[in-house]
């Protein structure tokens, strides 16, 4: 498909274990974003890429967020020990332009829920 | 992380009427983005503003960049089942970060 894609759709995690949440951006586009969406809430900035480089890492909540892109292109969204606070959807979004303009194109988001 | 306040929160409309809504911030923006998210998909772009005073249509939609540049509105002319959806806006500063705001969920019966 030439859209973004993320996988999984949905996770069911158990506090305190690990996940990672993949993201595909469209073919060749420069940037690359991560939101957290908790429910009822608008998204929330949480880092980003321009090629591998990770320029902003500012919005990730904890030390337990890590995010990488080590060739450009798929991207990775990791969050160790899992806690109930954690439980949101995640976006990934991607542009072409190497500055966070406005066409930036979401994936339909991972759902994540921490029990 | 910085909000922006949407209003209505909510709305539920007849087939064919206008909708307005708004949204409002304490900070100022350089630019004021307005987004439509269906369930389970992520949000869709629907107009860019880029400059206080603008005022841009995508067909039935019309969207303003407001003069104080802490707020900017969105009107949906003669609504159609289709629209049904939540609507964000969005601000930029400067950098890479956009804040959204908190949503106007959109229900329209036909």
């Amino acid at each position: 498909g030439a859209g973004v894609s993320q996988s999984p759709r949905y996770k069911v995690a158990k506090r305190g274990q690990d996940v990672a949440l993949r993201c595909d951006p469209i073919s060749g586009h420069v940037s690359l974003f991560w939101y957290q969406q908790a429910l009822g809430q608008g998204p929330e900035f949480l880092t980003y890429f321009q090629n591998e480089a990770q320029l902003d890492k500012s919005g990730l909540p904890s030390d337990r967020f890590f995010a990488e892109r080590p060739e450009g292109s798929v991207s990775t969204l990791k969050i160790q020990r899992t806690q109930q606070e954690d439980s949101a959807v995640y976006l990934c979004a991607s542009s072409s332009t190497r500055l966070a303009g406005p066409t930036q194109y979401f994936g339909p988001g991972t759902r994540l829920l921490v029990l | 992380g910085q909000q922006l306040n949407q209003s209505p929160q909510s709305m539920f409309i007849q087939e064919g009427e206008d909708v307005s809504m708004n949204c409002t911030s304490s900070s100022i923006f350089n630019t004021w983005l307005w987004y439509k998210q269906d369930p389970g998909e992520g949000p869709v772009l629907l107009i860019a503003l880029y400059k206080a005073g603008e005022l841009t249509s995508n067909g039935r939609l019309t969207a303003q960049f407001g003069i104080t540049r802490k707020d900017s509105f969105l009107n949906i002319s003669a609504s159609i089942p289709s629209d049904v959806g939540i609507y964000f806006c969005a601000g930029q500063w400067t950098g890479n970060q956009f804040y959204f705001g908190t949503g106007t969920s959109l229900t329209v019966i036909p």
